[in-house]
């Protein structure tokens, strides 16, 4: 069965410094996978998705993950953290589901704290 | 305006009473879910639908009902609410067959089970 790890529950950084949110994935197919992103009291918003290309993915808000298939993660990174950024971001995994779409995994979430 | 809509935001039941969250979308996409989200869970799926008078369920479906009978509205139904049913509950919705799309999210429903 699919899963998804984040193995980080909460990670800290000071405004200015860069970023890497940590995805693991358990996937025997090509996996299609997603960061969201989720704003206090907010629903969830896509920041980037992998299908298939390039391992590099270029997302909103600055954001990029690469695929890295070896390693079967999807690392979030961004390179100069701002304290809007503050939020719960969670990585999922799209797997088969009846009717030929896709139903996402998500992973626990890891909630980033920005120092100013 | 147009997306997607959740009702009501916040709901206070008693142990055993019937709840029905309400869900709506204007852009006529084919899937619509339903998402409890706990501490320490992250997401769960409930229930999904891949189009109207189609659901099937997800990881955790016991305790809970839905229905299609239209596209755009997805209600979920809480047929005798427990505790543990206390959640953020949140109705998503994506696009059609093919390919894995984005999932647009709603508001989000704050249910207390007293």
């Amino acid at each position: 069965a699919q899963s998804v790890t984040q193995p980080d529950i909460h990670i800290t950084v000071s405004e200015g410094a860069s970023l890497e949110l940590r995805c693991n994935y358990s996937y025997g197919a090509t996996p299609y996978l997603f960061w969201y992103v989720q704003s206090p009291g907010q629903g969830l918003q896509l920041l980037l998705k992998y299908f298939s290309g390039d391992t590099l993915v270029q997302g909103i808000k600055g954001f990029e993950a690469e695929f890295k298939r070896s390693q079967s993660s999807f690392n979030l990174r961004k390179p100069s953290v701002h304290w809007s950024d503050a939020a719960e971001y969670f990585c999922a995994v799209g797997t088969h589901a009846s009717g030929g779409s896709y139903i996402p995994t998500f992973g626990r979430g890891t909630s980033l704290i920005v120092h100013p | 305006d147009a997306g997607i809509t959740q009702s009501p935001r916040y709901k206070i039941t008693e142990t055993g009473r019937q709840v029905t969250l309400m869900c709506h979308q204007t852009w006529s996409h084919s899937y619509m879910f339903w998402y409890r989200q706990d501490l320490g869970h992250g997401l769960r799926l409930i229930y999904y639908s891949a189009a109207a008078d189609i659901t099937d369920k997800g990881e955790v479906p016991d305790g809970y009902v839905v229905s299609r009978s239209k596209t755009e509205n997805f209600p979920l139904t809480l047929e005798s609410a427990t505790r543990s049913q206390t959640s953020v509950y949140f109705c998503a919705s994506s696009e059609g067959s093919g390919s894995p799309g984005t999932q647009y999210f709603g508001p989000g429903t704050r249910l207390l089970v007293l």
